[in-house]
């Protein structure tokens, strides 16, 4: 299984919208619906943001929003503030029930 | 609230048996409808994921690693550890242990709390 693509970096003012696309293959992110992303800032232990393509866990906040459109899933982060830069990163469940993931992108908040 | 904390040597020898113990608080490793896993990111590159286990010890495994790695767990301690032998320079990472929800369904999931994380190196 390759590592799913992301752009190295993105930026963006505060308050703005920004999108990390996630690229995978019909083996992985075509194939499920079962593509979660993460949020790690530097030291800390990476943290779930979106799982199922779409779906928030509690208390993560709703400026997080994810899609999917064929071999490609996507991150909205909405209204950007200073404590989203971080770095962001996919998976995808792929087939031989394993999972792929992505190689990460950092947010700059500008 | 959930906790997962790693530990195990910083240091392991090429060919030799890398050994990692996940413990969990604030929640049993008991509980039905979770799997527990171990991922790991090498410098510079993406996580991994390397297997997974449930609590009645039903694992399954990455199968890059070539059946290098074993899971098992202690319910009455309340952990689960990773074993991994005949390291390489390849296997030098920051491994994680995290929860898997959604596995239970029979498909995908996702991984939420993860651990701090712990370097390992493998160098002689």
């Amino acid at each position: 299984q390759s590592a799913l693509a992301q752009p190295a970096s993105v930026s963006g003012s505060p308050g703005q919208s920004i999108t990390i696309s996630c690229t995978g293959s019909s083996s992985d992110v075509g194939a499920y619906k079962f593509v979660s992303w993460y949020q790690q800032h530097p030291g800390k232990a990476p943290k779930s943001i979106i799982y199922d393509v779409t779906q928030r866990p509690s208390g993560v906040s709703i400026r997080f929003s994810g899609s999917k459109s064929g071999n490609t899933a996507s991150l909205t982060i909405s209204g950007l503030q200073a404590e989203d830069e971080a770095d962001y990163f996919c998976s995808s469940y792929a087939s031989s029930s394993t999972y792929v993931f992505g190689t990460g992108t950092k947010v700059t908040v500008l | 609230q959930l906790q997962l904390q790693e530990s195990g040597p910083g240091l392991v020898k090429p060919s030799e048996t890398l050994s990692l113990t996940c413990s969990v608080s604030g929640g049993s490793i008991s509980t039905t409808s979770y799997f527990w896993g171990w991922l790991r990111q090498p410098p510079g590159k993406e996580v991994e994921w390397i297997g997974s286990i449930y609590n009645s010890g039903s694992t399954y495994y990455n199968p890059s690693l070539k059946s290098r790695g074993i899971i098992s767990v202690d319910t009455s301690k309340n952990e689960f550890s990773l074993k991994l032998r005949s390291v390489t320079a390849a296997d030098t990472a920051v491994y994680y242990c995290a929860r898997e929800e959604g596995a239970t369904r029979g498909s995908g999931g996702w991984f939420d709390p993860w651990g701090q994380g712990t370097l390992v190196t493998v160098s002689s």
